[in-house]
């Protein structure tokens, strides 16, 4: 099982701030299987990245991601208020796994 | 639009079982397959498994393989996943979303969830 490892556990920055979230992975991942997801309290997680780099629909440029093989970022060019949630890395293959999840938090 | 809708909340005892469900609308159904996820309380997402809506293969995390079981019915676009032998770690909200499917050779695997149920807790009690 490919374990993903996000850093930091919580990122406490002010609006306005960029956002630098990190993820990686026990072993090398396929780019085009490597997404990322936010999720507020009490809702579903929502699809912001798949393939390491393509923005799901809806999803505003403000948002982007990199990496490839075992590192992967997720960049927040400008955080606003509502972007303070969590963020997972997910792998996808016959047996899928989640990072444990970044906090970014208002500082 | 494409909705997910799932069943209610279930409260279980200690070794049942449980079968939740999850509607969709929207879209072709079998072009699609369903992957079920996972969130214990103040916890991260965990990854249960996946159906090919088509074929009816399914993926399973080895965690819960075994107590397990995916299914769907095309007829009713409507997709279930039943968790037997429950224990008080299996307490958490249980999310289908909808999965791309993707092959590589022989082997078929759900990327790309886009779409999410709204999530149905099950509390497992002693």
């Amino acid at each position: 099982e490919i374990v993903l490892t996000q850093s930091p556990d919580t990122l406490s920055l002010s609006p306005g701030e960029r956002a630098t979230l990190s993820c990686r992975a026990s072993q090398s991942v396929n780019s085009r299987y490597l997404a990322w997801y936010q999720q507020k309290p009490g809702q579903a997680p929502r699809l912001l990245i798949y393939g390491a780099s393509s923005r799901a629909t809806g999803i505003p440029d403000k948002f982007s991601g990199s990496g490839s093989g075992t590192d992967f970022t997720l960049t927040i060019s400008r955080l606003e208020p509502e972007d303070f949630a969590v963020y997972y890395c997910q792998q996808y293959g016959s047996s899928s796994t989640f990072g444990q999840g970044t906090k970014v938090e208002i500082k | 639009q494409v909705q997910l809708v799932q069943s209610g909340a279930e409260v279980k005892k200690h070794g049942a079982s449980v079968k939740v469900s999850c509607k969709a609308s929207g879209y072709t159904y079998t072009s699609f397959g369903i992957t079920w996820v996972r969130q214990a309380p103040g916890q991260g997402l965990e990854w249960m498994g996946w159906i090919n809506t088509y074929n009816l293969r399914t993926n399973y995390a080895q965690k819960v393989q075994g107590r397990v079981t995916l299914t769907t019915d095309s007829s009713t676009n409507t997709a279930f996943m039943e968790l037997r032998n429950l224990r008080s770690d299996d307490t958490a909200v249980y999310y289908c979303a909808r999965s791309r499917v993707t092959c590589i050779m022989s082997s078929c695997f759900g990327t790309d969830d886009d779409y999410w149920g709204q999530g149905t807790l099950v509390t497992v009690s002693s």
